[in-house]
């Protein structure tokens, strides 16, 4: 299967709201509600932001919101901040085996 | 709170094979729903999940890498590993060890990461 494509970069101010897409196919973001995504700073490890489309683990701030149209996964920080800057990945089942998951290829949100 | 942390070798040889282990601490790592996984990402690249095993026993390689990849746990020591073959350069990376729910399809916790570095 193929990576799921993101874009390489994508910058905003401080406080205003920035999105993140990820765009797959009909065999996987299309079909499946199983998009996670991850944060992850520099030299640290990724943490989980989103999974299952649009929904929030504990502790992860409801400035993050995550959606869905036709193939393309979507991240949407609201409010930006500076620790915000980091680079973003998502994930998604892609079809019926049990190995069918891709990664997108990672965007550097930059915070000016 | 679940913690994992990676240990092993940071410098490898060509073709000889890479080893590290997952100590999971906090919680079980026969508890069921879960799998255990690993996840590396070469420098200045992206993430590449090479594969993971079942609380069962069960594993799930990455294609691309299944002919040379090996995952076993030890559940005395709630601890599980990885073992990569004949590596090369293109083996040098950023090395992650991190709890998988299958069925939903997430990443919750984390290890630091180690390096590891094929070189001669």
């Amino acid at each position: 299967q193929s990576a799921l494509t993101q874009p390489a970069s994508v910058s905003g101010s401080p406080g205003q709201s920035i999105t993140i897409s990820c765009t797959g196919t009909s065999s996987d973001v299309g079909s499946y509600n199983l998009v996670s995504w991850y944060q992850q700073h520099p030299g640290k490890a990724p943490k989980l932001m989103i999974y299952e489309g649009s929904k929030r683990p504990s502790g992860v701030s409801n400035r993050f919101s995550g959606s869905k149209s036709g193939n393309t996964a979507s991240l949407t920080i609201s409010g930006l901040q500076a620790e915000d800057e980091a680079d973003y990945y998502c994930c998604s089942y892609a079809g019926s085996s049990t190995f069918d998951w891709v990664f997108g290829g990672g965007t550097k949100l930059t915070v000016l | 709170q679940l913690q994992l942390q990676e240990s092993g070798s940071g410098l490898v040889k060509p073709s000889q094979t890479l080893s590290l282990t997952c100590a999971v601490s906090g919680g079980s790592i026969s508890s069921g729903g879960y799998s255990w996984s690993w996840i590396r990402q070469p420098p200045g690249k992206g993430l590449e999940w090479i594969g993971y095993i079942y609380h069962s026993g069960s594993t799930y390689y990455n294609p691309s890498l299944k002919s040379r990849v090996t995952i076993s746990v030890d559940r005395s020591k709630n601890q599980f590993s990885l073992k990569l073959s004949s590596v090369t350069a293109a083996d040098t990376a950023v090395y992650y060890c991190a709890r998988w729910f299958g069925e939903l399809g997430y990443f919750d916790y984390w290890g630091q990461g180690t390096l590891v570095t094929v070189s001669s």
